[in-house]
């Protein structure tokens, strides 16, 4: 268990629709980063949030946003869902943004169909 | 453009049979490279992370190495529970601390 929890695990939904994924990074970690993992693309980088504000963008979309709570758990928005959405989401975290020594540690990650 | 390429997309050993597997980088500035295991429809897991070349990391049947160009992660005597993706991924000093991944690596390995 990497101390990373991702809600829910399994998510089925029709085009066009909206959802929203969850994510508990581990305790003491103020860096979030979402990725997506589909057979033909591997791991993408979406995007990095870091105590609350944005600090890295990758590949996500228009349609895609995210945010990083007080708290500090982050939830990634998806909205007009494409069939090509379907995928497996993670978010992973780590203790410092700014210390390229530190670990970053994956959730079980979202499984998204789109149907 | 940061790039990581792993090869071989795919490896079938035998119980005991010991291999490596190659990750190859570009990137602008390395600040580490990391290995992790995946199996199906889990997370990633870490394993290592290397810094600088001619660095050396061992966990129980894995080592890792670096060089400037490459990564290998040998795999000793491994047994059918090593078998899953391996991924490779570097952090490069112009992307922050993201991680840029490679497509992995499945390694099978049959008693």
């Amino acid at each position: 268990d990497s101390g990373v929890t991702q809600t829910p695990k399994h998510l089925i939904t029709a085009t066009g629709q909206r959802v929203t994924l969850r994510c508990s990074p581990r305790s003491g970690d103020l860096s979030v980063y979402w990725y997506q993992q589909s057979l033909d693309q591997g791991l993408q980088f979406l995007i990095q949030y870091y105590n609350g504000e944005e600090r890295a963008k990758g590949n996500i979309l228009e349609r895609f946003s995210a945010q990083q709570f007080p708290d500090l758990h982050s939830e990634l928005n998806l909205s007009s869902l494409e069939l090509g959405d379907s995928a497996l989401y993670f978010c992973a975290s780590s203790v410092d943004s700014s210390n390229s020594g530190n670990t970053i540690y994956f959730g079980e990650g979202s499984w998204l169909t789109v149907v | 453009e940061d790039q990581v390429t792993q090869s071989p997309e795919a490896l079938r050993l035998q119980e005991g049979e010991s291999s490596s597997l190659n990750c190859s980088y570009t990137v602008s500035g390395l600040r580490g490279l990391f290995w992790y295991r995946q199996d199906p429809g889990k997370g990633p897991e870490f394993l290592f992370t290397l810094y600088s070349a001619g660095e050396e990391k061992e966990k129980e049947r894995l080592k890792a190495t670096l060089t400037k160009k490459e990564s290998f992660l040998h795999i000793t005597a491994p047994k059918p529970e090593d078998s899953a993706t391996y991924l490779c991924a570097v952090q490069a000093v112009q992307a922050g601390t993201a991680l840029i991944f490679g497509k992995g690596t499945t390694l099978s390995v049959s008693s």
